[in-house]
């Protein structure tokens, strides 16, 4: 069964650093999205991409974030110079146009 | 502002106990609803949706939600739980117009062998 996938599973960074997070959605799937999850709280949306830009972005998904799909299989998630209260867990989810989302398995970042 | 309630954190259980768990959403639009499980260490999955017809929807590993649009509420059920269900339980909307997905907190769940 296909499955999105996201690298690296664990990051460790300073803050004021740049990160990349990587997914791979599902290969016929076209629309894709960005979620978090700090410790202990609900799972957040940040942004979604159809069509080679951003659809909608929540007020978490400020200048030191951005979306890119680089080429036909990836999505990255960059954030720019992160902070401490950027620690948390990543999800990157893709779908084919239906409303069902199919979440990878996570990166977890701390900043410290 | 949308947003979905899930009225539970935590609830323990014995093996065999009949569990329902509760979640109510704020969306006067259209709305597709979730339920998503997280096993401990293991990321979201899909355990039921439900778009249209049949407000009684079944999903996987013998669990089912009612949706019930005059309460706003979707809540999830399973009449004789297992150990192996211990995990974190996610009610989830999807607002249709806004192409996102609004999670609830989640209800962590014990089950006691």
């Amino acid at each position: 069964e296909p499955e999105v996938t996201q690298t690296p599973s664990h990051q460790v960074t300073q803050m004021g650093q740049e990160v990349i997070l990587r997914c791979v959605p599902i290969s016929n799937h076209l629309y894709f999205y960005w979620y978090r999850q700090i410790l202990g709280q609900k799972v957040e949306f940040l942004v979604s991409f159809y069509n080679n830009e951003i659809s909608e972005k929540s007020e978490i998904f400020d200048d030191q974030f951005s979306v890119e799909r680089p080429d036909g299989s990836n999505f990255t998630l960059k954030i720019r110079s992160t902070k401490l209260e950027d620690s948390a867990m990543y999800f990157c989810a893709s779908t084919g146009g239906g409303e069902t989302q199919y979440f990878g398995p996570g990166t977890r970042l701390l900043v410290l | 502002a949308q947003s979905v309630s899930q009225h539970n954190h935590h609830v323990i259980l014995s093996e065999a106990a009949s569990l329902e768990l509760g979640c109510n959403y704020s969306y006067g639009g259209t709305v597709n609803l979730f339920w998503y499980v997280q096993y401990p260490g293991q990321h979201l999955q899909l355990l039921l949706k439900y778009f249209s017809g049949d407000p009684l929807v079944k999903g996987i590993k013998g669990f089912e939600a009612e949706f019930i649009k005059s309460k706003f509420s979707f809540n999830l059920r399973k009449p004789s739980v297992q150990w192996s269900d211990t995990a974190e339980y996610f009610c989830a909307v999807y607002l249709n117009r806004d192409d996102k997905i609004i999670f609830g907190k989640g209800t962590r769940l014990h089950i006691l062998p």
